[in-house]
């Protein structure tokens, strides 16, 4: 089965800097790889996909890029506010049939004002 | 709000007892599937329901067993607990579609074994 590997487990930047999490999967047969934002206490939302016809993906602050031949994708946070602090998780599926990710262990994001 | 709802919000239970955690899914969504999210952890699937059917199952025990309903609601059921089983329950709701990559999490159910 999918196996997906996310570093770092802890971040702490500035209020400002830029953040970046990395991600890596095994199974070369995924094809979508969304990322989730889960605020403490609180439930996973959705916050940027890519799929795997494209390179990179971009929505205001927060961009993803994927890299297939590497098998790794990554999320990036710029001008980080301390709004963004909370726990980020990547994930790899396979599209077509039932949506059943695999998640990374997750990311505790620290902004510090 | 994204709709789904999870009850109870926090639960204690003995080693050994069973526990039923249920999740109404959000309107017009017919898949639900089930993640244990232990403390630290990312979210790990348990199994997921389509028409009152299994879809896929996780690496988890067949004491983890679930239910689907007409309406779409779901059930988990685990018995003979254990304090491994302590963990935050997540259930999540995807729209019809072979192509749907969306899910929606509840809030979760926070059980704690001891």
């Amino acid at each position: 089965g999918e196996n997906v590997e996310q570093h770092p487990s802890t971040l702490s930047v500035q209020e400002g800097d830029s953040a970046v999490i990395k991600c890596t999967y095994s199974d070369s047969a995924s094809n979508y790889f969304p990322w989730y934002k889960q605020e403490l206490g609180k439930r996973p939302q959705l916050i940027i996909d890519i799929r795997s016809n494209v390179g990179e993906k971009k929505d205001q602050r927060i961009a993803v890029t994927l890299n297939k031949t590497a098998k790794h994708f990554s999320l990036h946070i710029t001008e980080t506010q301390p709004e963004d602090s909370a726990v980020y998780f990547c994930a790899a599926s396979i599209t077509g049939g039932s949506y059943i990710p695999t998640f990374g262990r997750g990311t505790s994001l620290i902004v510090h004002p | 709000e994204t709709g789904v709802t999870q009850s109870p919000t926090h639960l204690i239970k003995t080693r050994g007892q069973q526990v039923t955690l249920r999740c109404s899914s959000q309107s017009g969504h017919n898949t639900v599937s089930w993640y244990q999210q232990a403390l630290g952890q990312g979210p790990q699937f348990i199994f997921q329901y389509y028409r009152e059917e299994e879809n896929g199952r996780g690496n988890f025990p067949p004491r983890f067993s679930g239910l689907q309903f007409p309406n779409y609601s779901s059930e988990l059921n685990v018995n003979a607990l254990e304090l491994d089983d302590s963990a935050l329950y997540l259930c999540a709701s995807s729209p019809p579609g072979s192509m749907n990559t969306e899910a929606f999490f509840g809030q979760g159910t926070r059980l704690t074994v001891v």
